[in-house]
């Protein structure tokens, strides 16, 4: 089947440790992006990469870091400089053919401060 | 600075009725428009698209409906079930070379046996 999964599906990080946060996708898009969702408010886009080693900052990149080594995988890692890392992130991809994108969802990852 | 806009936090419907979720937004450069959505602890599911070269789309229970003039969107769900509730995000892009989705705080439905 094909779509896109996320691992773990709750991650718990301690103080001024970096934690990753997988996603890969097996539908041939070109582009991923991450999203973070907090209660009460829509998603806001993190980082996003159109195509293999290549990546931009969404609107709030500070204190997150990704890497896109390959078509199928975009990890984005949660440094210790995110003061308030607690939300919902939510990776996503497109085919990316320009305009009239639709990106598609994975599960979720629930990061959690100990 | 919010450039979609749901203003509603929350609808409450009756089974069977129409449901009517509203969006607008201010950028002008938004040509792409898109309806998700949410269970709570699952990612969005994509529901209906429509380009702002229509006014209208349809698929099955869900149609949209575009207002370029007015920069408003909305979905109707015709009926509705209870299996529609969930949290709605509308979302709009500029297309082009640009794939960023701009997204909605969400409308909370709840759809009443």
């Amino acid at each position: 089947d094909g779509g896109i999964t996320q691992s773990p599906k709750y991650l718990f990080r301690k103080e001024g440790q970096n934690v990753t946060l997988s996603c890969e996708q097996n539908l041939n898009h070109d582009a991923m992006y991450w999203y973070r969702q907090d209660p009460g408010q829509g998603l806001r886009l993190i980082y996003y990469s159109q195509i293999v080693n290549d990546f931009q900052k969404g609107d709030i990149a500070e204190g997150y870091s990704v890497s896109r080594e390959k078509k199928e995988s975009f990890p984005l890692t949660v440094t210790s400089a995110q003061k308030n890392p607690t939300a919902f992130y939510l990776c996503a991809s497109s085919i990316a053919q320009g305009a009239g994108e639709t990106q598609y969802f994975g599960p979720g990852t629930r990061l959690l401060v100990l | 600075d919010q450039q979609v806009k749901q203003n509603s936090p929350s609808l409450s419907v009756q089974e069977g009725r129409i449901s009517i979720l509203n969006c607008d937004y201010t950028n002008s450069m938004f040509d792409y428009f898109l309806w998700y959505k949410k269970y709570p602890a699952e990612g969005p599911t994509f529901l209906i698209s429509i380009s702002s070269i229509k006014d209208k789309n349809e698929d099955g229970r869900f149609t949209v409906f575009l207002n370029k003039s007015a920069k408003h969107l909305s979905l109707h769900i015709v009926p509705s079930q209870p299996g529609d509730s969930a949290v709605y995000f509308c979302a709009a892009s500029e297309g082009g070379s640009n794939y960023k989705l701009t997204f909605g705080k969400g409308t909370l439905l709840t759809v009443n046996p």
